[in-house]
């Protein structure tokens, strides 16, 4: 039972534009969400993250939403630059007992397109 | 500083061996979590270490372990080699098991099982 997903394998959008790229969960025990950037061969890259006693979080152009009652979140990229061309994974984690498991998304694949 | 440092980056082995791959988390880290990436099942969580200790565990079959020394770094093996566990395996480090506690991946072990 996939408790992360992320329904949207792929998203073109283009320069300049907003990139909106969207997570569900169905665990309500997560308390905690982090997005991560990869590119190929690489580790992933944190980019932002919430808790969830807040319902945003911002830092540059990407700003993080959470709608607990709708188990969503989303990232907002604005505006998208060609950099932002990767795969962005959502990840969440339940903190209780002070473990740091995450559980990931399968990815959306962002192509910024010039 | 530096960040996480995984040992070796890409190394080949032949069904019914065992691997040992090695993670420097970053100074001052003492969480360190390990993951499986593979296309077909995304980012999987193996199992976390914490003061030597493992305190949290995914669902992969005993062939998988791991363990952490003193100084925070961490090994995990995987015995008996089957063809599926050719993956990118990723480590990652956290200062500790906390609410708002963010989480940083190492550029990751390419394994190719043959």
């Amino acid at each position: 039972d996939q408790q992360v997903k992320q329904n949207s394998p792929s998203l073109s959008v283009q320069e300049g534009r907003i990139s909106i790229l969207n997570c569900d969960y169905t665990n309500s025990m997560f308390d905690y969400f982090l997005w991560y950037k990869k590119y190929p061969a690489e580790g992933p890259t944190f980019l932002i993250s919430i808790s969830s006693i807040k319902d945003k979080n911002e830092d540059g152009r990407f700003t993080v939403f959470l709608n607990k009652s709708a188990k969503h979140l989303s990232l907002h990229i604005v505006p998208s630059q060609p950099g932002d061309s990767a795969v962005y994974f959502c990840a969440a984690r339940y903190s209780g007992g002070g473990a740091d498991g995450l559980t990931f998304g399968k990815g959306t694949h962002l192509i910024i397109q010039p | 500083k530096a960040g996480v440092t995984q040992t070796p980056r890409y190394l080949i082995k032949t069904r019914g061996q065992q691997v040992t791959l090695s993670c420097s988390p970053i100074s001052g880290h003492r969480s360190v979590s390990w993951y499986q990436q593979t296309p077909g099942q995304g980012l999987q969580f193996l199992f976390e270490y914490f003061s030597e200790t493992q305190r949290n565990k995914g669902n992969f079959p005993g062939r998988f372990s791991g363990r952490q020394f003193s100084n925070s770094r961490s090994e995990m093996n995987v015995s008996t080699l089957e063809l599926g566990d050719s993956a990118l395996y990723l480590c990652a480090s956290s200062v500790a098991g906390t609410t708002g506690n963010t989480i940083y991946f190492g550029e990751g072990s390419w394994l190719t099982v043959v």
